[in-house]
């Protein structure tokens, strides 16, 4: 099936710093979602895309969707100990109604 | 509250039972998921509907069947053809096509000994 590539799988930093991930395809999205999932439970929205290009942030959190509508980047900014999660990008494609995710990145942070 | 509903949050099975997993949602949205995720992966598609009374295979659809016969409703039937059943089940439902916001349940971990 269709996959999309993210990375790093994992990151292990310190309070405070900044985190940065991505999100790639060889195929065209018309749409990108950021989701973070805690352990045992649902991925929780936190960004959605639409247009190429397109800068949105939620709170400490940036994400792009890229102009060759084949990658998104998020960044998470000052992060802090409820920043633990596993983060998946989603993303929706022109020809297809499948909701296709990313591998997974990770992300532990140390106090 | 709206939202979507999982159940069970857990699930035992006998290999070689059929088991159905319940998904519903009172969002009005038009299109529903199922996923299957394994520890330390990622989601898998396994069905999806955009519309009442028809759904789609995904990519790992084998050995589950699903029915859209209500527009809340969205269950998935783990059948006995499944050979690695025992993972963490996931349903989400998005509003329609364009708005492609997905909304996630709980999930509901099975279990098959």
């Amino acid at each position: 099936g269709q996959q999309l590539n993210q990375s790093p799988q994992s990151m292990f930093i310190q309070e405070g710093e900044d985190v940065s991930m991505n999100c790639t395809s060889s195929s065209i999205f018309n749409t990108w979602l950021w989701y973070k999932q805690d352990p045992g439970e649902g991925p929780v929205l936190l960004i959605a895309l639409y247009k190429a290009g397109e800068l949105t942030s939620n709170g400490r959190l940036t994400a792009q969707f890229g102009i060759t509508r084949k990658d998104s980047f998020l960044n998470i900014s000052a992060s802090i100990p409820s920043d633990v999660g596993i983060y998946f990008c989603a993303g929706l494609t022109y020809n297809t109604d499948k909701l296709i995710f990313g591998t997974g990145t990770r992300l532990q942070v140390f106090p | 509250d709206g939202g979507i509903t999982q159940s069970p949050k857990y699930l035992f099975r006998k290999e070689g039972q059929n088991v159905t997993l319940s998904c519903e949602q009172n969002l009005n949205h038009d299109a529903m998921y199922w996923y299957r995720q394994d520890p330390g992966q990622g989601l898998r598609l396994i069905y999806y509907s955009q519309i009442v009374n028809d759904f789609q295979k995904g990519d790992i659809a084998e050995g589950y069947s699903v029915s859209r016969e209500k527009k809340e409703s969205f269950p998935l039937t783990v059948t006995s053809a499944q050979k690695n059943p025992t993972a963490f089940y996931l349903c989400a439902s998005s509003a329609d096509r364009e708005r492609a916001e997905a909304f996630f349940g709980q999930g509901t971990r099975l279990t098959v000994v």
